[in-house]
């Protein structure tokens, strides 16, 4: 069974650092993986997502990278704002079923 | 487009009432997503529709939750009867069929639903 994990659960850093959200993930078996963003009463949205084929993606300020062999991916944000306060959530498609397992997110505060 | 739409946005119940939710994909989506979202558990898939067939229903938790796609534009899923442990946001998604290759999924804005 596929188990995503996001560490910590939580991050506070001022504004304009460069930050890196983790995500690993048991099974290397994945078709593909999102990054998500979702905001305080909102639904999720997403930002970037990664074929098993891709070692990254970028948009903008933000940079994923993917290395199945060892079940990790990053997040990257460059320059953050305080607009980028939010949860952020990592998810995996494993199997023929095309099930997106989540991990539980990190709650990122960018502090003025 | 309108994105994924979801009724009711909040929904405050008695233990042992019914509780409809409802779901409009987005048109052209062929692929439509129930989600459970709590603090303990995180995002939890309940159940999933390809071109309005129930594909895999696993995640349902019990026999009080059923889930129904009449057609391509609109999804219900009841819980009958709820109790508080159902207490939770229920997140609607949708899709083209992901396959292999994946494709990016929309997610509504989800229904918080209180159970006292």
């Amino acid at each position: 069974k596929q188990e995503v994990t996001q560490i910590p659960a939580a991050l506070s850093v001022p504004e304009g650092e460069n930050l890196v959200l983790n995500c690993s993930f048991t099974d290397s078996a994945i078709y593909n993986l999102q990054w998500f963003r979702q905001d305080p009463g909102k639904g999720l949205t997403s930002l970037l997502l990664i074929q098993s084929s891709q070692r990254e993606q970028t948009s903008g300020r933000l940079n994923a990278s993917l290395d199945k062999s060892s079940g990790r991916s990053t997040l990257y944000i460059a320059a953050s704002q305080p607009g980028d306060s939010a949860t952020y959530l990592c998810a995996v498609v494993t199997g023929a079923n095309s099930k997106l397992t989540f991990g539980k997110g990190i709650t990122l505060s960018v502090r003025p | 487009d309108a994105g994924v739409i979801q009724s009711p946005r909040h929904e405050v119940t008695e233990m042992g009432q019914e509780v409809t939710l409802r779901c409009k994909p987005i048109s052209g989506h062929n692929s439509l997503f129930w989600y459970r979202q709590t603090m303990m558990r995180g995002l939890e898939l309940l159940i999933y529709f390809n071109n309005n067939v129930p594909i895999d229903d696993s995640g349902m938790p019990e026999d009080r939750f059923s889930a129904k796609m009449p057609n391509a534009s609109f999804s219900t899923l009841k819980i009958q009867p709820s109790e508080p442990r159902d207490s939770a946001v229920y997140f609607c998604a949708s899709s083209l069929w992901p396959g292999p290759s994946g494709n990016t999924i929309y997610f509504g804005e989800g229904s918080w639903l209180t159970v006292v």
